[in-house]
C-alpha cells in the first residue's frame, strides 16, 4: 500500500551545521512531494515543495531534491538556527486525482542546539 | 487574515461516547480535509470535503462521519469512541481540491478518550 519512510526519527545539530532528512515513498503514482515543520502545540506549516519533474528546488536556506528512480527525496536546511527545532514531515501525494490525499511521512524531530 | 480554525482546543470524552469537531477554513477556501494524527507519527487522512460533497476518504472505519455546510465550514463526527481515537485532529483547507494547491493546516482539537 501506499507508505513514506523517513530517517532519522530525531536530529541534533549544532547551530549553523546543516542538516539532512530522508525519505522513501512507495506509491509510484505520486508526483508531489510537499515538506511540513510542525512546531508544539500548532498544526504543520508548508515549508517547501517539489514535484516528480523537477530534480531540485532551493528557497533560501532550504533545499529539496527528488531522485524519481530510486522513489527518494530529501529535505536539506544549511546554517541551521535554532527557529528551525521543530518536527518536520515529508510527504507525497498524486495530483491528479479528485481530491488532495497526502501520504506523510513519520516525522523528524530536529533540535538546533545553540 | 485569520487562518484555518477549530473548535474546542481540547476535549476529554470516555469510551462510546459520541464527539463533534468543528473547522473554520480560510475565507474564500472551499475544499476542506480532516486528518488524525497520533502521538509522534505523521497525520493520517481521513476525509475531503469539496464543495459540500465528499471527495476523498482514507481508510477509517464507518465511526468517522464528516460534512460541510454552506459556508464550507465542516463538522468531523466520530461515533463509539475507542481509547485508540486518542489523537490531534487536524483540518487542512484549500481553495479547490484535486489540484496543485497549498493546504493550510489549523491548529487542531486534541482529544483524549478515557
Amino acid at each position: 500500500g501506499e507508505n513514506v519512510e523517513q530517517h532519522p526519527s530525531t536530529l541534533s545539530v549544532q547551530e549553523g551545521d546543516s542538516a539532512v532528512i530522508k525519505c522513501t515513498y512507495s506509491d509510484s503514482a505520486s508526483n508531489y512531494f510537499p515538506w511540513y515543520k510542525q512546531e508544539l502545540g500548532k498544526g504543520p506549516q508548508l515549508i517547501i515543495d517539489i514535484r516528480s519533474n523537477v530534480g531540485e528546488k532551493k528557497d533560501q536556506r532550504i533545499a529539496v531534491t527528488l531522485n524519481k528512480t530510486a522513489k527518494h527525496f530529501s529535505l536539506h536546511i544549511t546554517e541551521t538556527q535554532p527557529e528551525d527545532s521543530a518536527v518536520y514531515f515529508c510527504a507525497a501525494r498524486s495530483l491528479g486525482t479528485s481530491y488532495d490525499k497526502v501520504i506523510f511521512g513519520p516525522g523528524t524531530s530536529l533540535s538546533v542546539i545553540p | 487574515d485569520a487562518g484555518v480554525t477549530q473548535s474546542p482546543t481540547h476535549l476529554i470524552k470516555t469510551r462510546g461516547q459520541h464527539v463533534t469537531l468543528r473547522c473554520s477554513p480560510i475565507s474564500g477556501h472551499k475544499s476542506v480535509s480532516w486528518y488524525q494524527q497520533v502521538l509522534g507519527q505523521g497525520p493520517q487522512f481521513i476525509f475531503q470535503y469539496y464543495e459540500k460533497e465528499e471527495r476523498g476518504r482514507g481508510n477509517f472505519p464507518d465511526r468517522f462521519s464528516a460534512r460541510q455546510f454552506p459556508n464550507y465550514s465542516s463538522e468531523l463526527n466520530v461515533n463509539a469512541l475507542l481509547l485508540g481515537d486518542s489523537a490531534l485532529y487536524l483540518c487542512a483547507s484549500s481553495y479547490l481540491a484535486g489540484v496543485y494547491n497549498e493546504q493550510f493546516f489549523g491548529p487542531g482539537t486534541r482529544l483524549t478518550v478515557l
